[in-house]
């Protein structure tokens, strides 16, 4: 069974930093490419980052492009997002994704809230 | 990169269809078969319906359909079931430097 669980979201001050984890299980993780995803509550779904199954290439939205980061570790079969640079706009609910369908996410995790308030 | 545009809601009784739009520009749902569409239940992860306009993964319902004209991509959910309430969005590939763009959403209403 595919599984994707996101951890690492909280609270944090504008300008600070976090980094989101996606533990993936079920599948050959190396094989996918991965995404991140948000969700402003009560909002609707924007694309964020995704990267290849062997971690590069990677592509951003303009939104977060010199912000955020996406990387992966293939022996730990996990994702990541660092977030530096924060801003109140990207408070949402983040969601990590599997590329298993072309350019289709086939799997979502249950997601993981950032908030970013002083 | 603007945002796919959906009508906020759309409703139907049991057992009727209930067809969702999808409107976006010759660069990103004309220009590409890569439509996807997803179903999210209130505080749910989305779920892949559609991909490729019109395929099916497995586990879907056939009651959900998609097709795409030009620039409009559209969701049809036939036999209209009471778990089929749900938020709607589409999604589509916007080439190689905005690569993914969704729509607005569209809450489904099952009356």
């Amino acid at each position: 069974e595919v599984q994707l669980v996101e951890s690492g979201g909280g609270l944090v001050q504008p300008g600070g930093s976090l980094r989101l984890s996606c533990a993936a299980s079920g599948f050959t993780f190396s094989s996918h490419w991965m995404h991140w995803v948000r969700q402003t509550p009560g909002k609707g779904l924007v694309w964020v980052a995704h990267i290849n199954g062997d971690g590069s290439p990677t592509s951003y939205a303009d939104s977060v492009k010199g912000r955020f980061t996406i990387s992966r570790d293939n022996v730990k079969n996990t994702l990541y997002l660092q977030m530096n640079s924060l801003r109140g706009e990207d408070t949402a609910v983040y969601y990590c994704g599997r590329g298993g369908k072309p350019v289709a996410i086939d799997y979502w995790g249950q997601g993981t809230l950032v908030t970013v308030s002083s | 990169q603007s945002a796919l545009t959906q009508p906020p809601s759309a409703s139907g009784s049991p057992g009727q269809s209930v067809t969702i739009s999808c409107t976006g520009t010759s660069s990103d749902v004309g220009g590409y078969d890569y439509v996807s569409w997803y179903q999210q239940h209130p505080g749910k992860a989305p779920r892949l319906m559609i991909y490729e306009v019109s395929k099916r993964p497995s586990g879907v319902p056939d009651r959900f359909s998609g097709s795409k004209s030009g620039n409009t991509a559209s969701l049809t959910v036939s036999g209209l079931q009471a778990e089929d309430e749900a938020d709607y969005y589409c999604s589509s590939y916007a080439g190689s430097n905005t690569l993914y763009v969704f729509g607005t959403g569209t809450k489904v209403t099952v009356l």
